[in-house]
């Protein structure tokens, strides 16, 4: 159980062209996912939080217009590269927490990412 | 505000010896502590997680972690390791505030371990 699935694994596109990324969870209802970016060797930074139902929630630094979250479902959330540009390109990883565990859970279930390469 | 360090950026380790990562967390709240693996051009896998339950928390493939309140610290030991241990470790620290930052993780720098036959 608990499984988070992205795609697509992997996207090359051109500069100044959209790129989207889904996120799902498969076997669960998720009422917030969260979207994080890594650069090579780097942790992961965490981009913004996406409520059900709501608007993000973006960190300090986010540009809100270029990375637009869509979290339309309890299963689904969407991540938006708009006008994308070499230094955008990275792993894009999101996660999930399961409605249905108990708050003091707070666990994350992982997607396997999303390489992005903005040519 | 949390912090969460790992101490080296690199472990190296022969197969079958002991496996050492450290965490030092920094919370004003009791803590969420997580370890977790990376492989290489994947998304996380979770070894373990301290909830305040017991201090000594065992997880997946072999891996335990033991929660120091005095120390600050959360470090990842396993007892002798495989070749298949070789990935990138991640700590981290789950906000305990509410509304929208609840559940929010904040990662160390990671840790990657390398095993040598």
């Amino acid at each position: 159980g608990a499984v988070v699935s992205q795609h697509p694994s992997r996207v090359i596109c051109k500069s100044g062209t959209s790129v989207k990324i889904e996120c799902r969870s498969l076997d669960f209802q998720a009422t917030t996912m969260f979207w994080y970016r890594q650069f090579p060797k780097q942790s992961l930074m965490l981009m913004a939080t996406s409520n059900e139902g709501s608007k993000a929630t973006y960190e300090q630094g986010v540009e809100k217009d270029k990375f637009l979250i869509n979290h339309a479902s309890l299963t689904l959330s969407t991540l938006t590269v708009t006008s994308a540009h070499p230094e955008d390109s990275s792993f894009y990883i999101c996660s999930a927490r399961d409605r249905g565990k108990p708050s003091s859970y707070n666990e994350q279930f992982f997607g396997p990412g999303t390489r992005l390469t903005v040519l | 505000a949390q912090s969460v360090t790992q101490l080296g950026s690199h472990v190296s380790v022969s197969e079958g010896a002991l496996v050492l990562l450290r965490c030092n967390y920094s919370s004003s709240v009791p803590p969420y502590l997580f370890w977790y693996v990376q492989y290489p051009n994947q998304g996380l896998q979770l070894l373990l997680k301290y909830t305040s339950a017991a201090t000594l928390v065992k997880g997946i493939n072999g891996f335990e972690a033991e929660f120091k309140k005095s120390e600050t610290s959360f470090h990842l030991t396993k007892p002798s390791a495989h070749m298949s241990d070789a990935a990138e470790y991640f700590c981290a620290v789950a906000s305990y505030g509410g509304g929208t930052s609840y559940g929010k993780l904040t990662f160390g720098q990671g840790t990657i371990l390398t095993v040598h036959p």
